[in-house]
């Protein structure tokens, strides 16, 4: 299957400053690119959709200026988390679909960036 | 009512068992399925694709959806203890780019 790398897995940052997370698709391209985040024991939260070359899509309740979004090529979209504090800790997750296969292709995921805010 | 809803679970069976993961939906727009594998800490690994109904087989892994009655399944044959993980589905469809899933079911397979 198609290849997406997250990075970092893993991240550890003071209350107050920004995170990026940054999310690529390693064997096929993607106009389309998701973010979800994902508590303890609980299913995926879709944060928001992000499009190449134009401004991501957010989910109700998602603040779109402290989860930035940037989809500037079709392989690489990065989640910024600004001013992170505690209640931003949580688990990460990109995904994307190859754009050849249209909006039915195959969902696939990275690997995840677990952030813990102190 | 949830769009989709499934079992968390969770599903203790000994190894070699055959497993039963299922999934119900409500909308019955959703044209193509997806069974994803989670293990704790990790994103989701796609395991199956299926866009109609019927069975797919994959391995000791097999597919099965029921169109008419809104419901999905996933097989699994001579469950080994690396299969302990959660299953997530997840459904779509055409010209809408968000995928719904499920909440996951947590499988544990016990040597």
């Amino acid at each position: 299957g198609a290849v997406v790398s997250q990075h970092p897995s893993r991240v550890i940052c003071k209350s107050g400053t920004s995170v990026k997370i940054e999310c690529r698709s390693l064997d096929f391209q993607a106009t389309t690119m998701f973010w979800y985040r994902q508590f303890p024991k609980q299913s995926l939260m879709l944060m928001a959709t992000s499009n190449e070359g134009s401004k991501a899509t957010y989910e109700q309740g998602v603040e779109k200026d402290k989860f930035l979004i940037n989809h500037a090529s079709l392989t690489l979209s990065t989640l910024t988390v600004t001013s992170a504090h505690p209640e931003d800790s949580s688990f990460y997750i990109c995904s994307a679909r190859d754009a050849q296969r249209g909006d039915t292709g195959e969902l696939f995921f990275g690997e995840g960036s677990r952030l813990t805010v102190l | 009512q949830k769009e989709v809803e499934q079992d968390p679970g969770p599903l203790s069976v000994p190894e070699g068992a055959i497993v039963s993961l299922n999934c119900t939906y409500s909308n019955s727009a959703f044209q193509y399925f997806m069974w994803y594998r989670q293990y704790s800490r990790k994103g989701p690994e796609l395991l199956m694709y299926t866009y109609s109904s019927g069975n797919k087989e994959d391995g000791r892994f097999t597919a099965q959806v029921d169109k008419s009655s809104k419901y999905i399944s996933l097989f699994i044959r001579d469950s080994q203890p690396s299969d302990s993980a959660t299953y997530l589905c997840a459904m779509g469809f055409r010209g809408y780019q968000k995928v719904t899933f499920g909440t996951g079911t947590k499988l544990q397979v016990i040597p």
